[in-house]
């Protein structure tokens, strides 16, 4: 697609349960970012991939949380034994890798746990 | 620690007039490049505008500048000619070279809200 595509865009899941976020980056962009938003935030990086590899997943809040990319373009991101905590929109970006280009963002995921 | 400050929660501006959203940032690293990230309430991150720490002329994209005072480690988001749509967030971000030469991720500001008013 033309743009970063994520799914679902709304998600309402009940405490304990887990969950899982898509995210479908640009066609041929290597790296692959999550991040989480907290209401009236910033975004907050969670971990990055540079195409298959996990480079870094030090905003990773708890264990619960695991990302993939096992073919260096789809990602997901999974949170276990959900807590009303991780109520957030998850946004997912990704951009070609140089340096001096942007980042693109997709439409983000909102996340809810009652 | 590497920080984004945007001193602004809120902005009032009247529909075609100029107004600067300001940031400023703080790090010891030579090498970061700012960046300007519109987000309307339908929540997508729209990227605005770059700047290079080693750029020497300010960036311009269309109705967007950004006033780089790299001594004073300020990054400022002037906008022309407002117009209803430019109501939003404003994100002020930053991004530093990971080990390898490739791009980190982004450390953003809270956001400024602009409304503008007709």
């Amino acid at each position: 697609g033309a743009g970063v595509s994520q799914s679902p865009r709304y998600k309402v899941a009940k405490r304990g349960q887990d969950v899982a976020l898509r995210c479908d980056p640009i066609s041929g962009h290597v790296s692959l970012f999550w991040y989480q938003q907290a209401l009236g935030q910033g975004p907050e990086f969670l971990t990055y991939f540079q195409n298959e590899a996990q480079l870094d997943k030090s905003g990773l809040p708890s264990d619960r949380f695991f990302a993939e990319r096992p073919e260096g373009s789809v990602s997901t991101l999974k949170i276990q034994r959900t807590q009303q905590e991780d109520s957030a929109v998850y946004l997912c970006a990704s951009s070609s890798g140089n340096f001096n280009q942007p980042q693109h963002f997709g439409d983000g995921t909102r996340l809810s746990i009652l | 620690a590497q920080k984004i400050t945007q001193t602004q929660p809120g902005m009032f501006v009247q529909e075609k007039e100029a107004v600067t959203l300001d940031c400023t940032y703080d790090t010891s690293d030579q090498s970061y490049g700012l960046f300007w990230y519109k987000q309307p309430s339908s929540g997508e991150m729209i990227f605005l505008i770059y700047q290079g720490s080693y750029d020497e002329q300010n960036a311009t994209e269309g109705r967007y500048s950004l006033n780089f005072q790299k001594a004073r480690k300020s990054a400022n988001l002037v906008i022309s000619a407002s117009q209803l749509g430019d109501s939003a967030m404003y994100f002020c971000a930053m991004r530093f070279l990971n080990y390898g030469g490739s791009q980190g991720n982004l450390i953003f500001g809270k956001g400024t809200k602009l409304s503008v008013k007709p």
